[in-house]
Protein backbone atom coordinates (compact mmCIF):
# COMPACT_ATOMS: atom_id res chain seq x y z
CA UNK A 1 0.00 0.00 0.00
CA UNK A 2 1.31 3.79 -0.30
CA UNK A 3 0.56 6.31 2.07
CA UNK A 4 -0.67 9.44 0.74
CA UNK A 5 -0.61 12.90 2.56
CA UNK A 6 -1.74 16.40 1.52
CA UNK A 7 -1.27 20.23 2.60
CA UNK A 8 -3.05 22.53 3.39
CA UNK A 9 -5.73 20.08 4.65
CA UNK A 10 -8.59 22.51 4.21
CA UNK A 11 -8.34 26.30 3.06
CA UNK A 12 -10.26 29.28 3.02
CA UNK A 13 -9.26 31.54 -0.10
CA UNK A 14 -10.29 35.10 -1.63
CA UNK A 15 -12.07 34.79 -5.07
CA UNK A 16 -9.29 35.72 -7.78
CA UNK A 17 -6.50 34.56 -5.56
CA UNK A 18 -4.93 30.97 -6.60
CA UNK A 19 -3.71 28.28 -4.11
CA UNK A 20 -1.49 25.46 -4.87
CA UNK A 21 -2.00 21.92 -2.90
CA UNK A 22 0.63 19.48 -2.64
CA UNK A 23 0.69 15.94 -2.84
CA UNK A 24 3.30 13.94 -0.97
CA UNK A 25 3.29 9.54 -1.98
CA UNK A 26 5.63 7.35 0.78
CA UNK A 27 6.76 5.59 -1.80
CA UNK A 28 7.84 5.67 -5.53
CA UNK A 29 4.44 5.43 -7.62
CA UNK A 30 3.74 4.98 -11.51
CA UNK A 31 0.58 7.42 -11.74
CA UNK A 32 -0.49 10.21 -9.98
CA UNK A 33 -4.04 11.54 -10.07
CA UNK A 34 -5.65 14.49 -8.94
CA UNK A 35 -9.44 14.41 -8.67
CA UNK A 36 -12.32 17.26 -7.51
CA UNK A 37 -15.31 16.26 -5.37
CA UNK A 38 -17.99 19.38 -5.30
CA UNK A 39 -20.33 19.34 -2.27
CA UNK A 40 -22.69 16.77 -2.54
CA UNK A 41 -21.39 15.72 -5.44
CA UNK A 42 -18.92 12.32 -6.70
CA UNK A 43 -15.45 12.55 -7.23
CA UNK A 44 -14.49 13.80 -10.99
CA UNK A 45 -10.63 13.12 -12.26
CA UNK A 46 -9.11 16.30 -13.21
CA UNK A 47 -5.97 15.01 -14.33
CA UNK A 48 -3.38 12.52 -14.73
CA UNK A 49 -0.20 14.10 -13.33
CA UNK A 50 2.84 12.53 -15.84
CA UNK A 51 6.23 12.88 -13.94
CA UNK A 52 8.53 15.13 -16.31
CA UNK A 53 6.10 16.02 -19.02
CA UNK A 54 2.82 17.82 -18.93
CA UNK A 55 -0.24 16.38 -17.47
CA UNK A 56 -3.14 14.89 -19.48
CA UNK A 57 -6.33 17.11 -18.97
CA UNK A 58 -9.86 15.64 -19.04
CA UNK A 59 -12.93 17.10 -20.97
CA UNK A 60 -13.87 20.24 -19.02
CA UNK A 61 -10.10 21.37 -17.31
CA UNK A 62 -7.85 22.73 -18.85
CA UNK A 63 -4.44 24.09 -17.82
CA UNK A 64 -4.44 27.43 -17.37
CA UNK A 65 -7.13 26.85 -14.33
CA UNK A 66 -5.40 23.75 -12.89
CA UNK A 67 -1.83 23.33 -13.60
CA UNK A 68 -0.06 20.54 -12.36
CA UNK A 69 3.36 19.48 -11.50
CA UNK A 70 4.99 16.11 -10.66
CA UNK A 71 8.88 16.81 -10.56
CA UNK A 72 9.47 12.85 -9.36
CA UNK A 73 7.53 9.91 -8.62
CA UNK A 74 6.84 10.91 -4.71
CA UNK A 75 5.18 13.93 -5.26
CA UNK A 76 2.88 16.07 -7.49
CA UNK A 77 0.94 19.86 -7.00
CA UNK A 78 -2.36 20.97 -8.05
CA UNK A 79 -2.53 24.92 -8.01
CA UNK A 80 -6.25 26.28 -8.09
CA UNK A 81 -5.57 29.62 -10.13
CA UNK A 82 -8.18 32.75 -9.82
CA UNK A 83 -10.33 31.10 -7.80
CA UNK A 84 -14.05 31.33 -7.67
CA UNK A 85 -16.83 30.50 -5.42
CA UNK A 86 -17.67 27.96 -7.85
CA UNK A 87 -13.65 26.31 -7.12
CA UNK A 88 -15.10 24.97 -3.59
CA UNK A 89 -14.54 21.95 -3.15
CA UNK A 90 -12.53 18.68 -1.63
CA UNK A 91 -9.49 18.18 -4.16
CA UNK A 92 -8.11 14.80 -3.22
CA UNK A 93 -4.72 13.14 -4.64
CA UNK A 94 -4.32 9.25 -5.86
CA UNK A 95 -1.80 7.04 -6.50
CA UNK A 96 -0.95 4.03 -8.26
CA UNK A 97 1.39 1.71 -8.57
CA UNK A 98 1.59 -0.64 -11.70
CA UNK A 99 -1.75 -2.29 -12.15
CA UNK A 100 -2.42 -2.05 -8.01
CA UNK A 101 -5.01 0.11 -6.68
CA UNK A 102 -5.56 3.47 -6.44
CA UNK A 103 -4.38 4.85 -3.05
CA UNK A 104 -6.28 8.29 -1.78
CA UNK A 105 -4.71 11.27 -0.34
CA UNK A 106 -6.78 12.77 2.61
CA UNK A 107 -8.26 15.58 0.80
CA UNK A 108 -7.75 19.22 0.85
CA UNK A 109 -11.00 21.02 1.57
CA UNK A 110 -10.98 24.51 -0.33
CA UNK A 111 -13.43 27.36 0.30
CA UNK A 112 -13.76 30.10 -1.72
CA UNK A 113 -14.91 33.35 -0.71
CA UNK B 1 -20.99 7.31 -22.33
CA UNK B 2 -19.85 6.68 -18.88
CA UNK B 3 -22.61 6.73 -15.77
CA UNK B 4 -22.67 5.17 -12.23
CA UNK B 5 -25.97 6.06 -9.88
CA UNK B 6 -26.54 5.06 -6.74
CA UNK B 7 -29.43 6.35 -3.82
CA UNK B 8 -28.12 8.86 -1.86
CA UNK B 9 -28.48 7.63 1.83
CA UNK B 10 -29.54 4.42 3.36
CA UNK B 11 -30.50 3.78 7.37
CA UNK B 12 -30.21 0.68 8.93
CA UNK B 13 -30.15 -0.37 12.97
CA UNK B 14 -27.36 -1.73 14.23
CA UNK B 15 -26.69 -5.14 13.49
CA UNK B 16 -28.51 -5.39 10.52
CA UNK B 17 -27.22 -5.96 7.24
CA UNK B 18 -26.92 -3.24 4.89
CA UNK B 19 -27.43 -3.35 1.01
CA UNK B 20 -26.16 -0.99 -1.16
CA UNK B 21 -27.26 -0.71 -4.39
CA UNK B 22 -25.37 0.44 -7.46
CA UNK B 23 -26.20 0.87 -11.35
CA UNK B 24 -23.80 1.50 -14.13
CA UNK B 25 -24.54 2.13 -18.29
CA UNK B 26 -20.74 1.05 -19.48
CA UNK B 27 -20.98 -2.50 -20.88
CA UNK B 28 -17.25 -2.32 -21.19
CA UNK B 29 -16.46 -1.97 -17.67
CA UNK B 30 -14.21 -4.60 -16.54
CA UNK B 31 -13.67 -3.45 -12.66
CA UNK B 32 -16.25 -2.58 -10.38
CA UNK B 33 -15.11 -1.16 -7.27
CA UNK B 34 -16.73 0.31 -3.94
CA UNK B 35 -14.94 2.39 -1.63
CA UNK B 36 -16.14 4.28 1.78
CA UNK B 37 -14.74 7.85 3.04
CA UNK B 38 -15.24 8.18 6.39
CA UNK B 39 -15.64 12.33 7.60
CA UNK B 40 -12.83 13.98 7.07
CA UNK B 41 -10.91 11.25 5.30
CA UNK B 42 -9.87 9.90 2.16
CA UNK B 43 -11.51 7.10 -0.22
CA UNK B 44 -10.27 3.71 1.33
CA UNK B 45 -10.55 0.57 -0.84
CA UNK B 46 -13.12 -2.02 0.52
CA UNK B 47 -13.58 -4.08 -2.20
CA UNK B 48 -13.66 -4.60 -6.13
CA UNK B 49 -14.93 -7.45 -8.18
CA UNK B 50 -14.04 -8.04 -11.82
CA UNK B 51 -17.04 -8.21 -14.37
CA UNK B 52 -16.64 -11.78 -14.98
CA UNK B 53 -16.99 -12.59 -11.71
CA UNK B 54 -20.89 -12.68 -10.21
CA UNK B 55 -20.04 -12.79 -6.30
CA UNK B 56 -17.10 -12.13 -4.37
CA UNK B 57 -17.57 -12.19 -0.31
CA UNK B 58 -14.94 -10.54 1.94
CA UNK B 59 -15.41 -10.68 5.79
CA UNK B 60 -18.61 -9.35 6.34
CA UNK B 61 -18.59 -8.27 2.98
CA UNK B 62 -20.58 -8.96 -0.11
CA UNK B 63 -20.51 -8.00 -3.71
CA UNK B 64 -22.97 -8.92 -6.01
CA UNK B 65 -23.14 -8.53 -10.19
CA UNK B 66 -25.61 -9.04 -12.39
CA UNK B 67 -24.01 -8.04 -15.35
CA UNK B 68 -26.70 -8.32 -17.43
CA UNK B 69 -28.55 -5.85 -15.65
CA UNK B 70 -25.64 -3.32 -15.18
CA UNK B 71 -26.16 -4.00 -11.61
CA UNK B 72 -23.52 -3.96 -8.66
CA UNK B 73 -24.47 -4.55 -4.82
CA UNK B 74 -22.69 -4.08 -1.66
CA UNK B 75 -23.98 -6.32 1.36
CA UNK B 76 -23.18 -5.20 5.05
CA UNK B 77 -23.32 -7.94 7.26
CA UNK B 78 -24.23 -7.38 11.04
CA UNK B 79 -23.12 -3.43 10.73
CA UNK B 80 -21.74 -1.52 13.52
CA UNK B 81 -21.70 2.14 13.57
CA UNK B 82 -18.10 2.39 12.51
CA UNK B 83 -19.97 1.32 9.37
CA UNK B 84 -21.06 4.96 9.14
CA UNK B 85 -19.89 6.72 6.13
CA UNK B 86 -19.89 7.51 2.55
CA UNK B 87 -19.77 4.67 -0.32
CA UNK B 88 -18.87 4.72 -3.83
CA UNK B 89 -19.42 2.79 -6.50
CA UNK B 90 -16.89 2.86 -9.14
CA UNK B 91 -16.33 1.27 -12.65
CA UNK B 92 -12.95 0.93 -15.29
CA UNK B 93 -11.96 -0.40 -18.25
CA UNK B 94 -9.25 -2.29 -18.53
CA UNK B 95 -8.06 -0.33 -21.26
CA UNK B 96 -7.85 2.25 -19.17
CA UNK B 97 -7.78 0.63 -15.75
CA UNK B 98 -6.40 4.05 -14.29
CA UNK B 99 -9.92 6.24 -14.90
CA UNK B 100 -12.42 5.27 -12.79
CA UNK B 101 -15.56 6.52 -12.70
CA UNK B 102 -17.36 7.11 -9.16
CA UNK B 103 -21.06 6.99 -8.40
CA UNK B 104 -22.64 10.02 -6.76
CA UNK B 105 -22.34 8.05 -3.07
CA UNK B 106 -24.67 6.27 -1.02
CA UNK B 107 -24.63 8.02 2.91
CA UNK B 108 -25.37 5.37 4.79
CA UNK B 109 -26.15 5.58 9.06
CA UNK B 110 -26.71 3.64 11.54
CA UNK B 111 -29.54 4.16 14.03
CA UNK B 112 -29.04 2.29 17.53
Amino acid sequence: SAVISQKPSRDICQRGTSLTIQCQVDSQVTMMFWYRQQPGQSLTLIATANQGSEATYESGFVIDKFPISRPNLTFSTLTVSNMSPEDSSIYLCSAQRGNDEQFFGPGTRLTVL
Amino acid sequence: GEDVEQSLFLSVREGDSSVINCTYTDSSSTYLYWYKQEPGAGLQLLTYIFSNMDMKQDQRLTVLLNKKDKHLSLRIADTQTGDSAIYFCAESRYSSASKIIFGSGTRLSIRP
